[in-house]
């Protein structure tokens, strides 16, 4: 089972649209989680982190439940420049006690006029 | 404010020839340093990371190597590419030990082995 795990995609939506992309992790000890925004052929930039309460940041959502070891983010009002790949993002922590970033392989949005 | 600067962008480099990708962070002290690889339509793989100098740890065994002469700068190196090299390469940093706050991506290096 991977790490981390998501639906490709692509989501096709019309602006305006509220669509939701979820995730799935597989180390029931991960405390950190995030979503990264990829643009094409550009570097993964931090959307969000998602804490356990479930944050929202102006047209963001996200949500964390621990015991379904399941994560979500909720675009509302969706725009042309949401159109970009969403990663999901999960801390596991090695035998060593570092702690890394594992990434999904990501969920593309594309949101058309 | 910290900044993460990564180069070349774009490198096109022929099978069997050698390879240095530099990473350097600035406004920061003791990060710490990855290498991701992301190959076409792939995810993101972590190769490298180190949490201070000399300090380095290789998740994947492959035909790469990496190394941290100073604090703030981290090299990735292969003496021999191979065409399963190619992929686009991403150096990250994040504050020593806190992980949980994310990494900081610099923009990229693009490497095809042709």
């Amino acid at each position: 089972r991977k790490e981390v795990e998501q639906d490709p995609g692509p989501f096709n939506v019309p602006e305006g649209a509220t669509v939701a992309f979820n995730c799935t992790y597989s180390n029931s000890a991960s405390q950190s989680f995030f979503w990264y925004r990829q643009d094409c052929r550009k570097e993964p930039k931090l959307l969000m982190s998602v804490y356990s309460s479930g944050n929202e940041d102006g047209r963001f959502t996200a949500q964390l439940n621990r015991a379904s070891q399941y994560i979500s983010l909720l675009i509302r009002d969706s725009k042309l420049s949401d159109s970009a790949t969403y990663l999901c993002v999960v801390n596991i922590r090695e035998g060593t006690g570092f702690q890394k970033l594992v990434f999904g392989t990501g969920t593309r949005l594309l949101v058309s006029p | 404010s910290q900044t993460i600067h990564q180069w070349p962008a774009t490198l096109v480099q022929p099978v069997g020839s050698p390879l240095s990708l530099e990473c350097t962070v600035e406004g920061t002290s003791n990060p710490n340093l990855y290498w991701y690889r992301q190959a076409a339509g792939r995810g993101l793989q972590l190769l490298f990371y180190s949490i201070g100098i000399g300090q380095i740890s290789s998740e994947v065994p492959q035909n790469l190597s990496a190394s941290r002469p100073q604090d703030r700068q981290f090299i990735l190196s292969s003496k021999k590419l191979l065409l399963s090299d190619s992929g686009f390469y991403l150096c990250a940093w994040s504050a020593l030990g806190r992980g949980y706050n994310g990494y900081t991506f610099g923009s990229g290096t693009r490497l095809t082995v042709v």
